[in-house]
Parts: C-alpha cells; sequence; structure tokens
C-alpha cells in the first residue's frame, strides 16, 4: 500500500530558508501536495505539483520533486514566525482526489 | 467566508455512548470526506462519499459509519464509542479543481 513518510519536527531561526523533506513509495501518484496546519485549525492547501515536473515556485514556496528517488521537498524562504505550524505531504492517484497523507512534520521557528 | 464546519469544536462521550459527528460544506462540492487525525500518524482516511447516499470505505472503517442523505451534510457515527476512537476528526470537501480543497477546523473527540 501506500506509504508517505516525514520527519517529526524541525527547528529554525526566524530569517533562515526551511526545508521539510518526504518520500512516498507509491510510484502511480499523479500529484503531490503540501498542507499547512496552524494550531487549532483545519488544513490549508499550501501547494501542489503534477508528478511530470520536477519543480514549482510560488513566492516563497519552492517545491522540488525527485521522481527516481520518490522524494518530495518544500523549501520555505525567509522563514517568519506565522510560518509555524504542522506540514503535510501527501500523493493522490486516480479519481476522487483520494489522498494519501505523510505524518506531518512540526515546523518550529526561533525568533 | 465559511467553507466547511463542523458540529462540534470539543466533544467528551463515555465509552458505549452513539455520537454522531455532523459536517457541512457550503460550495456545492461532490466529495466529501472523514479523517482522524492522531499525533505521529498524520491523517487517515475512515470514510469518503462522492454523491449524495454514495459512501466508500477508507483506510480504516472499522468502528464507523456514515451518512449522506444532503449534498452539503456528511455525518460520521460512532455506533458505540470506544477509548482507542479518542482523536480528532477532521472533515473534508473537494471540487473538480484540483486546488478545490477544504478542510473543516477539527472535532477533538474524548472517549473516556
Amino acid at each position: 500500500g501506500e506509504d508517505v513518510e516525514q520527519s517529526l519536527f524541525l527547528s529554525v531561526r526566524e530569517g533562515d530558508s526551511s526545508v521539510i523533506n518526504c518520500t512516498y513509495t507509491d510510484s502511480s501518484s499523479t500529484y503531490l501536495y503540501w498542507y499547512k496546519q496552524e494550531p487549532g485549525a483545519g488544513l490549508q492547501l499550501l501547494t501542489y505539483i503534477f508528478s511530470n515536473m520536477d519543480m514549482k515556485q510560488d513566492q516563497r514556496l519552492t517545491v522540488l520533486l525527485n521522481k527516481k528517488d520518490k522524494h518530495l521537498s518544500l523549501r520555505i524562504a525567509d522563514t517568519q514566525t506565522g510560518d509555524s505550524a504542522i506540514y503535510f505531504c501527501a500523493e493522490s492517484y486516480g479519481g476522487y482526489q483520494k489522498v494519501t497523507f505523510g505524518t506531518g512534520t512540526k515546523l518550529q521557528v526561533i525568533p | 467566508d465559511v467553507k466547511v464546519t463542523q458540529s462540534s469544536r470539543y466533544l467528551v462521550k463515555r465509552t458505549g455512548e452513539k455520537v454522531f459527528l455532523e459536517c457541512v460544506q457550503d460550495m456545492d462540492h461532490e466529495n466529501m470526506f472523514w479523517y482522524r487525525q492522531d499525533p505521529g500518524l498524520g491523517l487517515r482516511l475512515i470514510y469518503f462519499s462522492y454523491d449524495v447516499k454514495m459512501k466508500e470505505k477508507g483506510d480504516i472503517p472499522e468502528g464507523y459509519s456514515v451518512s449522506r442523505e444532503k449534498k452539503e451534510r456528511f455525518s460520521l457515527i460512532l455506533e458505540s464509542a470506544s477509548t482507542n476512537q479518542t482523536s480528532m476528526y477532521l472533515c473534508a470537501s473537494t471540487g473538480t479543481g484540483i486546488d478545490e480543497q477544504y478542510f473543516g477546523p477539527g472535532t477533538r473527540l474524548t472517549v473516556t
């Protein structure tokens, strides 16, 4: 079955770049996603990448996809305290956007 | 700007009780989902529905059932709550666009 893995915790200083990593096992994934969950809130879709792309940039966010190694990363430039949250990597394939989520990485930004 | 709402933010129930968690979306989405979120396990799909009166089992359906009588409402039912169902429950709805994904704020359920 599908398996999506992330490290549980990352701590960075305000202003530095954050890199959150994710590995997945399903080579038939169509889309890969990054979600943000702020304390006490539901998930918010941050960005996504189609499986035939290598990179996607959206303002401070850069997503890199290495299909050969089944590795996805999210880089947040100039990390701010408001970026403190749990970040989930996820993948989907087929219809109905059925999504398989990773374990989540808690990002702590130190002022 | 409310998109997906859940009936309760916090709920405390006793073992054996029947529990209803309600989710409502106002975007006319076909697809709705129920997940549970546990630390270190991420989100796991319980059930999903792609149309009124239609339902599909997710990865962990045991101990749960669902109901979708109207397009905007998707209910999760715990027929006889157990302590191992203590968790955060998240509802989501999705539209046709890949970025049309919205989550509710979650219901933290404690079963004692």
